[in-house]
């Protein structure tokens, strides 16, 4: 079965552009997880969604950072006018269940994002 | 911030088993211990994961201290494939913390 995808695995933008970063979870997976993880840093948490609800998106460090997940399936997270302080790569993940604890999370491949 | 410890780095023999620590003090009793992996370039791996009781699965085995206080992720006959960076994450009813995480060497 197909794990959880991620489009484009590469991403080079100048400066002000807008990015968009497709992430598409397991089949049927409730939840959905956006990461951010700088050169050799851990994975840091953006923001969650439940089905097409964003419950959570305490960790998205600016109003430039946007995600949606309109259909509960699908989800996109938006950068508007890039900084070279957003290179880094993105990490999406799902799961199975709605609630957030006794619940592994699937991660993609992740995008590499830089900017010049 | 992380609610957990590790070693920054350890290296282990092909074949032996690989025995990686965490310490996690400030546990509460609704907090499970999880354990992933990140393959260079690759996304988080999900290993196991467990509350109070040892876990076993395919992977690895998963031995939490009575206190909970620290755990120990076994895996039991570590091959050049295991090589990666492995996170101890502390979890409630939150989102997953990442740490630094233990850079697992395997050695042949």
């Amino acid at each position: 079965g197909a794990g959880v995808s991620q489009s484009p695995r590469y991403k080079v933008a100048k400066r002000g552009q807008d990015v968009a970063l497709r992430c598409d979870p397991i089949s049927g997976h409730v939840s959905l997880f956006w990461y951010q993880q700088a050169l050799g840093q851990g994975p840091e948490f953006l923001t969650y969604f439940q089905n097409e609800a964003q419950l959570d998106k305490s960790g998205l460090p600016s109003d430039r950072f946007f995600a949606e997940r309109p259909e509960g399936s699908v989800s996109t997270l938006k950068i508007q006018r890039t900084q070279q302080e957003d290179s880094a790569v993105y990490l999406c993940a799902s799961s199975f269940r709605a609630r957030l604890t006794n619940n592994e999370q699937f991660f993609g491949p992740g995008t590499r994002l830089t900017v010049l | 911030d992380a609610k957990t410890t590790q070693p920054p780095s350890m290296d282990c023999a092909e074949g032996r088993a690989a025995n990686l620590p965490c310490n996690h003090s400030t546990i509460s009793g609704n907090e499970y211990v999880y354990w992933y992996r990140q393959i260079h370039s690759q996304g988080p791996q999900y290993i196991i994961h467990g509350l109070k009781n040892n876990e076993t699965n395919e992977m690895a085995s998963l031995i939490i201290t009575e206190d909970r206080k620290s755990s120990t992720l076994i895996l039991p006959h570590a091959t050049l494939r295991d090589t990666a960076v492995y996170y101890c994450i502390v979890e409630g009813a939150q989102k997953l913390v990442f740490g630094q995480g233990t850079r697992l060497t395997i050695n042949p």
